[in-house]
């Protein structure tokens, strides 16, 4: 199937500084990807939609400010945690659309990332 | 309002008989459906889909049956094996949307 591959698996950064988690995807171009968070035993909560070329759409509670997200070509999206604080400490997962097939016979498959480990000290 | 709904938060079943998942859908907008599977601290893996176009999809040990009528859709996984112990998430899509919508999970036990 597609891959998506994210980046860093894992980073610990101090409270109050930023960081820059990559989403790639490696073997189809898609112009719609999605990032989501979860938390312990939580099901995946949906932050934004990330669409190449233009501005995020972000889900409601969600600070834009925060979660800078930009998808500046149609293989890769970036999510910034800027200022970080130790309630920003989850487990972020990116995930991007591949549309197959059209008409009554297109789907939208979303592969996912392999998540992304955050934690601010 | 939740869309997407997996009424049963978890399953154990016996190794080699089959495991029933079922999710409930309210859109009936909806049109196409998936089912993923996520281990602790990696992302979702893609599993199987089935368009509202269809009754069933099959691939392999998976198989997704659609009761449009009803609204539901369930995942059968046979024989079951320990390496299917996992959250299995349900989430649909409507025609023309990027969204794609997660019901909360089942944590699925497979017990030797």
């Amino acid at each position: 199937g597609a891959v998506v591959s994210q980046h860093p698996s894992w980073v610990i950064c101090k409270s109050g500084t930023s960081v820059k988690i990559e989403c790639r995807s490696l073997d189809f171009q898609a112009t719609t990807m999605f990032w989501y968070r979860q938390f312990p035993k939580q099901s995946l909560m949906l932050m934004a939609t990330s669409n190449e070329g233009s501005k995020a759409t972000y889900e409601q509670g969600v600070e834009k400010d925060k979660f800078l997200i930009n998808h500046a070509s149609l293989t890769l999206s970036t999510l910034t945690v800027t200022s970080a604080h130790p309630e920003d400490s989850s487990f972020y997962i990116c995930s991007a659309r591949l549309q197959e097939g059209a008409g009554i016979y297109s789907g939208n498959t979303i592969y996912f990332g392999e998540g992304s480990w955050l934690t601010v000290v | 309002d939740q869309q997407v709904k997996q009424n049963s938060p978890s399953l154990s079943v016996q190794e080699g008989r089959i495991s029933i998942l079922n999710c409930d859908y309210t859109n009936s907008m909806f049109d196409y459906f998936l089912w993923y599977k996520k281990y602790p601290a990696e992302g979702p893996t893609f599993l199987i889909s089935i368009s509202s176009i269809k009754d069933k999809n099959e691939d392999g040990r998976f198989t997704v049956f659609l009761n449009k009528s009803a609204k539901h859709l369930s995942l059968h996984i046979v024989p079951s094996q320990p390496g299917d112990s996992a959250v299995y998430f349900c989430a649909a899509s409507g025609y023309g949307d990027d969204k794609i919508i997660f019901g909360k999970g089942t944590r699925l036990h497979i017990l030797p």
